[in-house]
């Protein structure tokens, strides 16, 4: 099932702060968080694991709730190169292998474009 | 080390006509995904492959829509015949380690289908 991103947009000026969030109906087993500039490929940002952590890559942080199913990415202090469509990928568990081991399989929200402007 | 490689970059055809997509993934990546992203919308996944086995097909059109990972490396996704609700970015991604869970994805394959 598709989790919930919020907004579907922002604009913002450079040096101001941004929290986009991603929700799921279901138990989580993992969050991701991708960034997707016009064009190009998505490029993974971070991985939060059920337990609640938070984690933070420069400027950009996120947290995971687990009891609520709930994911935020802050941006803080936004710079132009943090433009483009931010994606949460979930995951509610691992995927077993018929012939052992496990997989991992991302559901991907619709998106949340933010725009920096100088 | 170099990345995902996907070709052809853009395609355009008519409805009914048959298209292939191909995707070469990070050597040494186990698991390969195919994702169609529409505009505006994030990417679905349509099949995943560890090694040269399918994982999960479950989205996958499969009147339509065939891939196949022979040898456990490249991969093709075919489309046969198209429909115009078929335009999207096809994109493919790699992944190595269970553990880190980070995918790595190619630059797309976009599809216009008239």
């Amino acid at each position: 099932q598709q989790p919930v991103q919020s907004p579907q947009a922002v604009i913002l000026r450079e040096g101001e702060d941004a929290v986009i969030n991603c929700s799921s109906s279901k138990a989580l087993y993992s969050v991701h968080w991708y960034r997707q500039k016009h064009g190009e490929a998505p490029v993974f940002l971070m991985i939060l694991l059920k337990g609640g952590e938070q984690k933070g890559h420069d400027k950009i942080s996120a947290s995971f709730n687990e009891k609520k199913q709930q994911s935020s990415l802050y941006l803080t202090a936004s710079q132009l190169s943090y433009s483009g469509t931010y994606f949460c990928g979930t995951e509610r568990g691992l995927i077993p292998l018929t012939n052992s081991g496990s997989a991992r399989q991302l559901t991907f929200g619709s998106g949340t474009q933010l725009t920096v402007l100088p | 080390e170099a990345g995902v490689a996907q070709s052809p970059r853009y395609k355009i055809i008519e409805k009914r006509q048959s298209v292939a997509f191909w995707c070469n993934p990070i050597s040494g990546h186990a698991t390969l995904y195919w994702y169609q992203q529409i505009l505006g919308q994030g990417p679905k996944l349509l099949i995943q492959f560890q090694n040269n086995g399918v994982v999960d097909d479950s989205q996958l059109p499969k009147d339509r829509f065939s891939a196949e990972r022979l040898k456990g490396v490249d991969s093709t996704l075919k489309i046969q015949p198209a429909k115009l609700e078929d335009s999207a970015v096809y994109l493919c991604a790699s992944s190595s380690s269970i553990n880190t869970g980070e995918l790595f994805f190619g630059e797309g394959s976009r599809l216009t289908v008239l």
